[in-house]
């Protein structure tokens, strides 16, 4: 049983490129969601889903686009990426009295 | 608009000693406070939860206490250990499936 795995650990991406952060999870979870983690900000929400097939916006959600096929997988893409979102993104799933289940993490450099 | 509000942001302890940490809400329709752990390179890891039922807590040397008239609640630490050392963050929603909203995080260090 993994939990949430996330995929790449690490990544360095240039101003402009685009990427796709991998999430999936194996404890059939409804709600997932992704955050960003910068230093003194906490935890911040790009976007989350309550199901496959329905995705909605965080507090944070520009320049980052989601979809949910699966109940398992909820992949996290930047469009172009930019300087300011270098930052640790973690994927989490919900369970079902409200436990939040977050993944490794990605750490994200844009140059 | 910080949702919660968390401090302090750093706290050095010594071993052995209470470690506290505080933070404050103000949308009254939040029922669930957690507290997570996060050491480095990893991802924040569950560690004790309350809902506004009840005014305390205690899952072995981890206890919250909750003030649901002052909108606090706070995380204490007893016999601290230097593998306490870890941030620890506070959080709020409102019902599960519902989104979650992260106090700043604190950085504890427990000195030996």
């Amino acid at each position: 049983n993994a939990g949430v795995t996330q995929t790449p650990k690490f990544q360095v991406l240039k101003t402009g490129q685009s990427m796709t952060l991998q999430c999936a999870q194996d404890m059939n979870h409804e709600y997932m969601s992704w955050y960003r983690q910068d230093p003194g900000m906490g935890l911040r929400l790009i976007h989350y889903s309550v199901g496959a097939g329905i995705t909605d916006q965080g507090e944070v959600p520009n320049g980052y686009n989601v979809s949910r096929s699966t109940t398992e997988d909820f992949p996290l893409r930047l469009l172009s990426a930019a300087p300011s979102q270098t930052s640790v993104y973690f994927c989490a799933a919900q369970g079902p009295v409200g436990e939040q289940f977050f993944g490794p993490g990605t750490r994200l450099t844009v140059l | 608009q910080q949702q919660v509000k968390q401090s302090p942001q750093s706290l050095i302890v010594q071993k052995g000693g209470i470690s506290i940490i505080n933070c404050a809400y103000e949308n009254t329709a939040f029922d669930y406070f957690p507290w997570y752990q996060q050491f480095p390179g990893k991802g924040p890891a569950l560690l004790i939860a309350i809902r506004p039922d009840v005014s305390e807590k205690k899952e072995g040397r981890f206890t919250i206490s909750f003030n649901k008239s002052a909108k606090q609640f706070s995380l204490h630490i007893m016999d601290s250990q230097p593998g306490d050392s870890a941030t620890y963050f506070c959080a709020a929603s409102m019902r599960p499936g519902n989104q979650f909203y992260f106090g700043t995080g604190t950085s504890l260090t427990v000195i030996p």
